[in-house]
C-alpha cells in the first residue's frame, strides 16, 4: 500500500516561514491536498490539487509537488496557524482506490 | 453552501453493532461523492469509506471491508454508516466528508461523532 511520511513536528517563530514536507514514492506524479486540524476541531483543507487554495484560505498558504516530496508552505507564520498539517492523495496503483493519509505533522507556533 | 450533520455515537460492546447518520444539506446525491474518515484517539486521520453520486459506487478501506457498510437517502438528504462487528481499534471520531467535484479530495467534513467500542 502507499505510504505517506511526515515529520512528527515542526516549530516556527510568529513572522517567519514554516515548511511541511509530505514524502512518498514518486508522489509528484500524484495530486496532493493538506488540511489543517486545529485541536477538538474537525479538519479543514488549505490546498488541493498541489497547490490551489479553496475559497477563504489565505494566500499565506501554498505548496508545491515534485519527485518524491510535496511541501506545504505557511508564509509569515501566525499563532492562530498553530495545528496539525496532514497531506493526502489518491491512489489506485493496485488496483483498490483508497484515500491516503499521511502521518501528520504538528506546528507550533513559537 | 455544504453543511454536513453526524449523529449516532456511542458506547458499544465488542461484536456490536451501530449506525451513523450524515445530514448532507448543500450535497447534489446524484453527482457529489460523500463518505466518512476517521480518527482514533489522539492518532491521525483515516479514510473509511465512500459512496460515488453517480452510480452509488461504493468503495472501502481494507480495515472495514465487509463489516461496514455505506448507503445513502436521496429524500432524506441523508448517508449512512451501518457498522456491525465492531473492534475495539473502530473506536474514533467518525467525520462525513464531502469530495472535491473535480478531485479526490475532501472540500467539507463534519463536526465528527463519536463512537466507542469497549467492553
Amino acid at each position: 500500500s502507499y505510504v505517506l511520511t511526515q515529520a512528527p513536528s515542526v516549530s516556527v517563530a510568529p513572522g517567519q516561514t514554516a515548511s511541511i514536507t509530505c514524502g512518498g514514492n514518486s508522489i509528484g506524479t500524484k495530486s496532493v491536498h493538506w488540511y489543517q486540524q486545529k485541536p477538538g476541531q474537525a479538519p479543514v483543507l488549505v490546498v488541493h490539487d498541489d497547490g490551489d487554495r479553496p475559497s477563504g484560505i489565505a494566500e499565506r498558504f501554498s505548496g508545491s509537488n515534485s519527485g518524491n516530496t510535496a511541501t506545504l508552505t505557511i508564509r509569515w507564520v501566525e499563532a492562530g496557524d498553530e495545528a496539525d498539517y496532514y497531506c493526502q492523495v489518491w491512489d489506485d496503483s493496485s488496483g483498490h482506490p483508497t484515500f491516503v493519509f499521511g502521518t501528520g505533522t504538528r506546528v507550533t507556533v513559537l | 453552501e455544504v453543511h454536513l450533520l453526524e449523529s449516532g455515537g456511542d458506547s458499544v460492546l465488542p461484536g456490536g453493532s451501530l449506525r451513523l447518520s450524515c445530514v448532507a444539506s448543500g450535497v447534489s446525491f446524484s453527482s457529489d461523492a460523500v463518505g466518512w474518515v476517521r480518527q482514533a484517539p489522539g492518532k491521525g486521520l483515516e479514510w473509511v469509506t465512500t459512496i460515488r453520486g453517480n452510480g452509488g459506487i461504493t468503495e472501502y478501506a481494507d480495515s472495514v471491508k465487509g463489516r461496514f457498510t455505506i448507503s445513502r437517502d436521496k429524500s432524506k438528504s441523508t448517508v449512512y454508516l451501518q457498522m456491525s462487528s465492531l473492534r475495539v481499534e473502530d473506536t474514533a471520531i467518525y467525520y462525513c466528508t464531502k469530495e472535491g467535484v473535480n478531485f479526490y479530495g475532501f472540500e467539507s467534513w463534519g463536526q465528527g461523532t463519536l463512537v466507542t467500542v469497549s467492553s
